[in-house]
């Protein structure tokens, strides 16, 4: 089993539909939680951290966190084509909270 | 600087050479990371530095891969007699102290080993 999974996709929505991305993790002792925006050719880019259950919110995107479940999502409301990106989970360990695990990343197809 | 600056963009080197790769960080910020990136791989945690502190090497693959930060800024991450599977794109992070809220990727450095 993977420490990080993430579906590959590539997931396609129309362009205004809410997107969800889902995340789960292997280590249950871990206690931040990361998702990552990376462009084609790019450097990834962070979106939003979330540390505690519930939910988080930031403009256009909500980052969901169920510790007990070992999951977490990436909601994008209002979904645009500038959004067509690979999002990456990341995922401190118990072993060292600087060290961050990432998933290999959904790819998100926002269609016009 | 404004981001983490990483040269060059781009290297082409022949297997057996040995190859250097520059990262020069937020300013201010005393943690320094390496990832790797593969073709369809997650991101490779490498090394990391924080302040004065031993760096953290565990995610080294191999002792070709060496890596330093001198005067706590700039690091030099390199990799001696170069494989084909050292081909990736290598990424450079830095954030404040090691703190939990993210960290700032360089744009990378395309490594082809031919």
């Amino acid at each position: 089993q993977k420490e990080v999974e993430q579906n590959s996709g590539p997931l396609s929505v129309p362009e205004g539909a809410i997107a969800s991305l889902n995340c789960t993790y292997s280590d249950r002792g871990s206690q931040s939680f990361f998702w990552y925006r990376q462009y084609s050719g790019k450097s990834p880019e962070l979106i939003m951290f979330i540390y505690s259950n519930g939910d988080k919110e930031d403009g256009r995107f909500t980052a969901q966190l169920n510790k007990a479940s070992q999951y977490v999502s990436l909601l994008i409301r209002d979904s645009q084509p500038s959004d067509s990106a690979t999002y990456l989970c990341a995922v401190t360990p118990t072993s060292g909270t600087y060290k961050y695990i990432f998933g290999t990343g959904t790819r998100l197809k926002v269609l016009a | 600087g404004a981001g983490v600056s990483q040269s060059p963009s781009n290297k082409v080197t022949e297997k057996g050479k040995d190859v250097e790769l520059r990262c020069d960080p937020i300013s201010g910020h005393t943690a320094l990371y390496w990832y790797r990136q593969s073709l369809g791989q997650g991101l490779e945690f490498l090394i990391y530095f924080q302040g004065n502190s031993a760096p953290d090497k565990s995610g080294l693959p191999s002792d070709r891969f060496s890596a330093e930060r001198t005067g706590g800024s700039v690091s030099t991450l390199t990799i001696q007699r170069t494989q084909q599977e050292d081909s990736a794109v290598y990424l450079c992070a830095s954030s404040f102290d090691g703190s939990n809220y993210g960290y700032t990727f360089g744009s990378g450095t395309r490594l082809t080993v031919v």
